[in-house]
């Protein structure tokens, strides 16, 4: 099973909208993290939520976590074209130190 | 801020060639990976280095890759022998509190 499924896949809003983002993860987590990836470039570290977290807040961004049910959301508020992005989750298991990352989401902000 | 730095940003390299690539870390990071990403497809793990060793690797990491940190600051993979499906994005990340990802080297193998 895949690990880090983000839905949706694709997201086209207009500029000033609020988009979100959903990602699923499969085992136990020490965080859970969040991406961006402008395209054909590097990935760019967002916001970091501990498993003993429900909510985290940075700037237009709001991540909450819900252990239960093994899902995060990345919130950002009032979108701005420069915004478009593929935005990725991506969690730590309680043991090793890998990331294992999801699908991603290709965010589309339009003017 | 600091940042991880990858060299070279581009490089295309022919099958069965072996390519280095190069990446220096965090100075005061004590972990250091190496991630690939297929055009299109997500982030993928294929090494963690702590100590001087390997800590964790991934089915990818097969006997064709190896990593390396030659001196106190470098932090290298080898892919001894490339085949066309090697070609992709890599990328290089220490930690300390949070992951910082370079900013990759695309690798194309024609």
């Amino acid at each position: 099973s895949q690990q880090g499924e983000e839905d949706p896949q694709a997201l086209s809003i207009q500029e000033g909208e609020n988009a979100t983002m959903n990602c699923s993860y499969k085992t136990s987590i020490n965080n859970l993290q969040w991406y961006r990836q402008n395209s054909g470039r590097g990935l760019v570290h967002l916001i970091l939520i501990r498993s003993n977290e429900r909510e985290k807040h940075s700037g237009r961004l709001r991540v909450t976590l819900d252990t239960s049910k093994k899902s995060s959301s990345l919130l950002i508020t009032a979108s701005r074209a420069a915004d478009t992005a593929s935005y990725f989750c991506a969690d730590k298991e309680t043991s090793g130190s890998r990331l294992t990352f999801g699908e991603g989401t290709q965010l589309t902000v339009n003017p | 801020e600091p940042e991880v730095t990858q060299t070279p940003s581009h490089q295309v390299t022919q099958m069965g060639q072996e390519v280095i690539l190069r990446c220096v870390p965090i100075s005061n990071h004590l972990y250091f990976y190496w991630y690939r990403q297929i055009l299109g497809q997500k982030v993928e793990f294929l090494v963690s280095f702590y100590n001087n060793e390997i800590s964790e690797k991934s089915e990818i990491f097969d006997d064709q890759f190896s990593v390396e940190r030659p001196d106190g600051s470098n932090f290298t993979l080898k892919i001894r022998s490339t085949k066309l499906e090697d070609s992709a994005m890599y990328f290089c990340a220490s930690s300390g509190y949070g992951y910082t990802f370079g900013s990759g080297t695309r690798l194309t193998v024609v």
